[in-house]
C-alpha cells in the first residue's frame, strides 16, 4: 500500500524558515518524480515544486522560486521541502505527492494528509 | 504561472449529467496531452479521477470521462451520484522543469 506521509509543519513567524518532510512507502521511490502541493485554507490547489527521480530535473512555482528548496533522499525514501523567508501568503496545507507514472507531467496518484504551515507573528 | 480556469460551480440532480470546463493556453492545456482531474472531498486529500486526458485510474468509475479541444478540457460526470458532490480541480503539464498548474476549482452539487 502507497503511503506519503508529511511532516514539519507548524506555526512560525514571517521571515523564518521551516522544513517539510515526507516519508514514502509502498513502492519503488527512486522510480518516480514527486512534488509538493500546497492549498491555503479555504482555497484552491497550487503546485508548489516539483523533483526527478535523479534529482536532475527540478522545477518552481513562480510564487516560491528563490525561497524554497525541494530535495529528497533515495535511500530513505524521503522527499523535503526547505522554505526560507516565509511569508503570511506560505500559509497553507502542504500535500506530497506522488507522479502517477514514470513519465513526468501525467498527474498525481497518490497524495498524503498534508501537513500545516502558519506564517504568523 | 497563472491557473487554468474552470466555473466556480455546477450542479445537477441525481442521474443526470455534469460537464466542468477547463481552459487555459498552448503553452498548457494545449500543448500537451497531460490533463489530469481530481476531486476533492472536504477535509480530505485530492483523488486522481482522470490522467492523460481521458484516461481513468484503477477503480474510478467509468462514469467519469475527460476531452480537450484545443487549449480547453473538460470532465463530465455521468449518472450523478450523491457521493459525487465535491470540489474538482483540473491540472495540466506546462513544460519542462516539472511545471505544473492547477484549475481555480468547480464545486459541484447534487440537488
Amino acid at each position: 500500500e502507497v503511503q506519503l506521509v508529511e511532516s514539519g509543519g507548524g506555526l512560525v513567524q514571517p521571515g523564518r524558515s521551516l522544513r517539510l518532510s515526507c516519508a514514502a512507502s509502498g513502492f519503488t521511490f527512486d522510480d518516480y518524480a514527486m512534488h509538493w502541493v500546497r492549498q491555503a485554507p479555504g482555497k484552491g490547489l497550487e503546485w508548489v515544486s516539483g523533483i526527478s527521480w535523479n534529482s536532475g530535473s527540478i522545477g518552481y512555482a513562480d510564487s516560491v522560486k528563490g525561497r524554497f528548496t525541494i530535495s529528497r533522499d533515495n535511500a530513505k525514501n524521503s522527499l523535503y521541502l526547505q522554505m526560507n523567508s516565509l511569508r503570511a501568503e506560505d500559509t497553507a496545507l502542504y500535500y506530497c505527492a506522488k507522479e502517477a507514472l514514470m513519465v513526468q507531467g501525467v498527474g498525481f496518484d497518490y497524495w498524503g494528509q498534508g501537513t500545516l504551515v502558519t506564517v504568523s507573528s | 504561472q497563472s491557473a487554468l480556469t474552470q466555473p466556480p460551480s455546477a450542479s445537477g440532480s441525481p442521474g443526470q449529467s455534469v460537464t466542468i470546463s477547463c481552459t487555459g493556453t498552448s503553452s498548457d492545456v494545449g500543448g500537451y496531452n497531460y490533463v489530469s482531474w481530481y476531486q476533492q472531498h472536504p477535509g480530505k486529500a485530492p483523488k486522481l479521477m482522470i490522467y492523460e486526458v481521458s484516461k481513468r485510474p484503477s477503480g474510478v468509475p467509468d462514469r467519469f470521462s475527460g476531452s480537450k479541444s484545443g487549449n480547453t478540457a473538460s470532465l463530465t460526470v455521468s449518472g450523478l451520484q450523491a457521493e459525487d458532490e465535491a470540489d474538482y480541480y483540473c491540472s495540466s503539464y506546462a513544460g519542462s522543469n516539472n511545471l505544473y498548474v492547477f484549475g481555480t476549482g468547480t464545486k459541484v452539487t447534487v440537488l
